[in-house]
């Protein structure tokens, strides 16, 4: 199975700053991953797909980038409900996976 | 809009069984693949299994082949998720998922999920 990993695992930064997330693939899966965000207590919500294109109603201060093995999402100045989870995905090959996620805090 | 409700969760022994329910509404049930994927306590999100609009292709995890089965009725809107041989490894919130219209595999609704606990 395609195997995910995301860094860091917990980003702590302040509401206005630049959050830079990282999501990388053991093999390519091409641009099909996508990005989802989870707040406590609620579930996932898709933000990003096919590696840069935003989900209806997402704001644009969230980017995603990249392509094969190593892919970016980008939340350009940290809003209050930013502070989240948030997972990558990939649709490239059986069986879906997900990354063990990153964790934004409030510094 | 999208509305995805979650039933049938509880708490139950391990090699027991349970059937879980996901009554859709706000969109045409019978064009859309569909998922159920779980998220074990303070952990991550983990792909169980996939059901196709017409029920016709069916895929799941590793994890739980053989011991779930992923049905649905399109004359209800409703998905199913039949989990036998339970093991406390399963305990999880479980979220039924509407796919996208193009691909399927994209997970662009979600329910709000149903506990399921495997104790002893």
């Amino acid at each position: 199975e395609i195997v995910l990993t995301q860094s860091p695992v917990t980003l702590s930064l302040s509401p206005g700053e630049r959050a830079t997330l990282s999501c990388r693939a053991n093999e390519s899966v091409s641009t099909y991953l996508a990005w989802y965000q989870q707040k406590p207590g609620q579930a996932p919500r898709l933000l990003i797909y096919d590696a840069s294109n935003r989900a209806t109603g997402i704001p644009a201060r969230f980017s995603g980038s990249g392509s094969a093995t190593d892919f970016t999402l980008t939340i350009s100045s940290l809003e209050p409900e930013d502070f989240a989870f948030y997972y990558c995905q990939q649709r490239s090959r059986w069986p879906l996976t997900f990354g063990p996620g990153t964790k934004v805090e409030i510094k | 809009q999208v509305e995805l409700v979650e039933s049938g969760g509880g708490v139950v022994q391990p090699g027991g069984s349970l059937r879980l329910s996901c009554a859709a509404s706000g969109f045409n049930f019978r064009t859309y693949g569909l998922h159920w994927v779980r998220q074990a306590p303070g952990k991550g999100l983990e792909w169980v299994a996939f059901i196709r609009y017409d029920g016709s292709n069916k895929c799941y995890a590793d994890s739980v082949k053989g011991r779930f089965t992923i049905s649905r009725d399109n004359s209800y809107n409703t998905l199913y998720l039949q989990m036998n041989s339970l093991r406390p490894e399963d305990t999880a919130v479980y979220y039924c998922v509407k796919g996208d219209i193009l691909t399927a595999l994209l997970f662009d609704s979600w329910g709000q999920g149903t506990q399921v606990s495997v104790s002893s």
